[in-house]
């Protein structure tokens, strides 16, 4: 099986655009969880899509937000860029059923000038 | 408060030599999640071991195992006869409530 892929890896971004990350998930799994490391905060948990529905959201402003898609892909939007968005964003895959499977992305390094 | 706790910043082990990472947590949750992953400085990030709160025995995968301690709320990661490419970034994280929150991680050096 394919891994988990995201693009794009890299990313270069100025205050005040928005972003669009992507993730595809391991083929057979239907969860989608996003989450965001930088090196003061650590790794943090953005949100959880599940059947196209978000079924978790961690403690982020408004101007983070995703949806998924009928085969399973997920997008992140980020508004409004600032300085402090500039992370890793890493994506992971899980079905369910099989909670002791979590996998995650590459991740896409997103840095914002 | 933190609900992961690695209180090891960072060490360092002998090419060959067994290695233990220390992770506490802390749920009053009676069925968790524990896992254990390895990020090297190419930022993904490598499942290696999964440990569920009602497993009676503790998790092993090749040279990794976990030494649960429930009693405790310790699940920490032995790592036997280490090799250079271990030398990464290591998170110890608790499934809670659909998500998985992260310990702050320890950084893992291997010496030849």
């Amino acid at each position: 099986k394919a891994g988990v892929t995201q693009t794009p890896r890299y990313l270069i971004k100025t205050r005040g655009q928005q972003v669009t990350l992507s993730c595809s998930p391991i083929s057979g799994h239907r969860s989608v969880s996003w989450y965001q490391q930088t090196p003061g905060q650590g790794l943090q948990f953005l949100f959880e899509y599940f059947s196209e529905t978000q079924r978790n959201k961690g403690n982020f402003p408004g101007r983070f937000s995703g949806r998924q898609f009928s085969n399973s892909r997920s997008e992140m939007n980020v508004s409004t860029l600032e300085l402090g968005d500039s992370a890793l964003y890493l994506c992971a895959s899980s079905e369910p059923s099989s909670y002791n499977e979590q996998f995650f992305g590459p991740g896409t390094r997103l840095t914002v000038l | 408060a933190q609900k992961i706790t690695q209180t090891q910043p960072g060490m360092f082990v002998q090419e060959k030599e067994a290695v233990t990472l220390d992770c506490t947590y802390d749920t009053s949750d009676p069925s968790y999640g524990l896992f254990w992953y390895k990020q090297p400085s190419s930022g993904e990030m490598i499942f290696l071991i999964y440990q569920g709160s009602y497993d009676q025995q503790n998790a092993t995968e090749g040279r990794y195992s976990l030494n649960f301690q429930k009693a405790r709320k310790s699940a920490n990661l032995v790592i036997s006869a280490s090799q250079l490419g271990d030398s990464a970034m290591y998170f110890c994280a608790m499934r809670e409530a659909g998500k998985l929150i992260f310990g702050q991680g320890t950084e893992l050096s291997v010496k030849p």
